[in-house]
């Protein structure tokens, strides 16, 4: 069991690029969640996504981001038009059913905006 | 000693002493709480976690405790370890519902050999 995977572990984007980040959850599990940090700070809850479905999207940003989680393949979280502000670390964590019992996370995504 | 600033707080302890790091979380209604530890350039790892209907819990040299009066958590480390230096937070969850983690501020161990 490979774990939570995501890529790339580091990314660069010019202001005004989109960035994508994926995430594969663990084998088996079917709930997924993108968390950010920022420096010196603690996670932030972005988005909780089950297969096909938003689940809580109420710590995402209203533009420039959207986040899904497909039937087949990897959850993705998608930054458009990135600014300077967006460089963090994205963690996204997964688990086997609802609730925190279980949460693993992968070692996330670093953005770094240029 | 323990400092807060504009960073995270950090707490420095001699090597072979326990650490005890101390959390406030937010919600009552919060029933489900998880200490997570975080080395540089790496996601959370889980530590131990606890349930509302306990006040104490231990693992292999980590206790949790509860205090659901004053809505306080803490991590208690024994003979701690350079290996134990990173970050650490708590997070607060209501396991019964479709709410995610919700993660405290972090306090950064700083081990010293």
């Amino acid at each position: 069991n490979a774990g939570v995977m995501q890529n790339p572990r580091h990314l660069v984007r010019r202001r005004g690029q989109e960035a994508r980040l994926r995430c594969s959850p663990m084998k088996g599990h079917s709930h997924v969640y993108w968390y950010r940090q920022l420096p010196e700070e603690g996670l932030k809850f972005m988005v909780y996504l089950q297969k096909e479905n938003i689940i809580d999207e109420s710590g995402m940003p209203k533009e420039r981001f959207s986040a899904e989680f497909p039937k087949e393949g990897p959850s993705i979280l998608r930054i458009q038009q990135v600014v300077r502000g967006d460089s963090a670390a994205y963690f996204c964590a997964s688990s086997q059913r609802t609730g925190a019992h279980g949460y693993t996370f992968g070692s996330g995504t670093r953005l770094t905006v240029v | 000693g323990e400092s807060v600033g504009l960073h995270l707080p950090t707490l420095s302890v001699q090597e072979g002493d326990n650490s005890i790091i101390n959390c406030a979380y937010s919600n009552s209604a919060s029933d489900y709480f998880i200490w997570y530890k975080q080395e540089s350039g790496k996601g959370p790892q889980f530590i131990i976690d606890i349930r509302s209907n306990m006040d104490k819990r231990q693992g292999q040299r980590v206790t949790v405790l509860l205090n659901k009066t004053v809505k306080h958590l803490s991590l208690q480390i024994a003979a701690t370890q350079p290996g134990d230096s990173a970050v650490y937070f708590c997070a607060e969850n209501i396991n019964s519902g479709n709410t995610p983690l919700v993660f405290g501020k972090g306090t950064r161990l700083s081990v010293i050999a």
